[in-house]
């Protein structure tokens, strides 16, 4: 069955380390792939998105992520947090449902927390 | 800002009410969604309108109805609900349906009493 796995339910990191959100799926072929970020009580806002390329993707917020087709991941990445980071971040697959039909599957999330 | 609008931001309804959800757009986008998500748990697809027809409805109750009266709107009418239905309801838009990125509401919150 396809799924979308974040297996991090919540990571803390201090301000100004290093991040690392860990996605992984399962499905047959080459996904869309979304990173989404949820400050609470707000919606999602779109960080960074892979569909095809340059495996190494560039986002918002000086987000970056990494497509390995052989670990099946799509890891995201920030070289220095800000307190501002902290939120619910959403890793994203858009799987073929069959025909031309395309389904979106939402990993649980991974709650960030930012230490001063 | 979101380009995606959603009203009311809150709404607290008893269950033999009538409310509706609403949801505006301006991008040119042809497919738009909505989501439920509750506490702690990620969004969960309730419904997909694609060039203003009804693509997906993932088995949800007829307690919840969509309507999509033009490619800018879209509406979910809410009728004798449950307080289990209390949650945050997301609309979202793309420019088609799954096959690019969506564009997120900051959503109705909503509850039942």
């Amino acid at each position: 069955a396809q799924s979308v796995t974040q297996p991090d339910i919540h990571i803390t990191v201090s301000e100004g380390a290093s991040l690392e959100l860990r996605c992984n799926y399962s499905y047959g072929a080459t996904p869309y792939l979304f990173w989404y970020v949820q400050s609470p009580g707000q919606g999602l806002q779109l960080l960074l998105k892979y569909f095809s390329g340059d495996t190494l993707v560039q986002g918002i917020k000086g987000f970056e992520a990494e497509f390995k087709r052989s670990q099946s991941s799509f890891n995201l990445r920030k070289p220095s947090v800000h307190w501002s980071d902290a939120a619910e971040y959403f890793c994203a697959v858009a799987m073929n449902s069959g025909g031309s039909n395309y389904k979106l599957t939402f990993g649980k999330g991974t709650l960030l927390t930012v230490n001063p | 800002d979101t380009e995606v609008t959603q009203t009311p931001k809150h709404l607290v309804m008893g269950m033999t009410n009538k409310k509706s959800l609403k949801c505006e757009q301006h991008m040119g986008h042809r497919a738009m969604y909505w989501y439920k998500q509750k506490a702690k748990k990620p969004p969960e697809l309730m419904f997909v309108y694609s060039y203003e027809k009804l693509s997906i409805n993932e088995s949800v109750p007829s307690r919840f109805s969509p309507e999509c009266p033009n490619s800018s709107l879209l509406n979910l009418h809410l009728h004798a609900l449950q307080p289990e239905d209390s949650a945050l309801y997301l609309c979202a838009s793309s420019q088609v349906e799954f096959d690019s990125p969506l564009h997120f509401g900051n959503g109705t919150r909503l509850t039942v009493t």
